[in-house]
């Protein structure tokens, strides 16, 4: 199976600035990426699919980058309500595998 | 508007059984796969099965293979996880997922609000 290895697994951040944070896969998976945001007792949201591609409704501060296997997501000026935890996923071969994840949270 | 409403989670006994259900609606169900995530507590999310739009594909992680069976019944809109011989270490929040296509084989834009499965004695 494609391992999926997120990093950092904390991410301290203070409001307005800039969030990057990485995800690499064990062996290529294409540009077949997708990052979920997950706030605490909610299900994943869809944030970027196809390693690029905001997913509807997603605001543009949003942006995720790579292919292959180095990929990142990049919040470009973090406000009060992206403290989170972030996860990446491959779909490029069976199984589906998620990152570990990693939490941003103010600094 | 999709929503995706899953039951049946509680309390089991280790190797004790459990069915999930996810209740499907505003979409045309039978045109696109479905999938279960989990997530132990305080950990990150685990795919766990997918299964095709008509049922006859089915996928699951090494880790429950031949312990939980994924199945759909698409005159109701309902799809389904039996679970077997729970361990402890399936105590989680279980997810039901609608996948982007017929086979699943993507990322997932719409989730349920999650059903906690405790395994415990």
């Amino acid at each position: 199976e494609i391992v999926m290895t997120q990093s950092p697994a904390t991410l301290s951040v203070s409001p307005g600035e800039r969030a990057t944070l990485s995800c690499r896969a064990s062996q290529s998976v294409s540009s077949n990426l997708a990052w979920y945001q997950q706030k605490g007792g909610q299900a994943p949201r869809l944030l970027i699919y196809a390693a690029s591609i905001r997913a509807t409704g997603i605001p543009a501060r949003f942006s995720g980058s790579g292919s292959g296997t180095g990929f990142t997501l990049t919040i470009s000026s973090l406000q009060s309500e992206d403290f989170a935890v972030y996860y990446c996923q491959q779909y490029n071969i069976w199984p589906l595998t998620f990152g570990g994840g990693t939490k941003v949270d103010i600094k | 508007e999709v929503v995706l409403v899953e039951s049946g989670g509680g309390l089991a006994q280790p190797g004790g059984s459990l069915r999930l259900s996810c209740a499907a609606s505003g979409f045309t169900f039978g045109t696109y796969a479905m999938t279960w995530v989990r997530q132990a507590p305080g950990k990150g999310l685990a795919w766990v099965s997918t299964i095709s739009g008509i049922g006859e594909t089915t996928y699951y992680a090494d880790s429950v293979k031949g312990q939980f069976t994924i199945s759909r019944d698409n005159s109701k809109n309902m799809v389904y996880l039996q679970m077997n011989s729970l361990r402890v270490e399936d105590t989680a929040i279980y997810y039901c997922a609608k996948g982007g296509d017929y086979y699943g084989l993507g990322s997932y834009l719409s989730w349920g609000q999650g059903t906690l499965v405790t395994v415990s004695s």
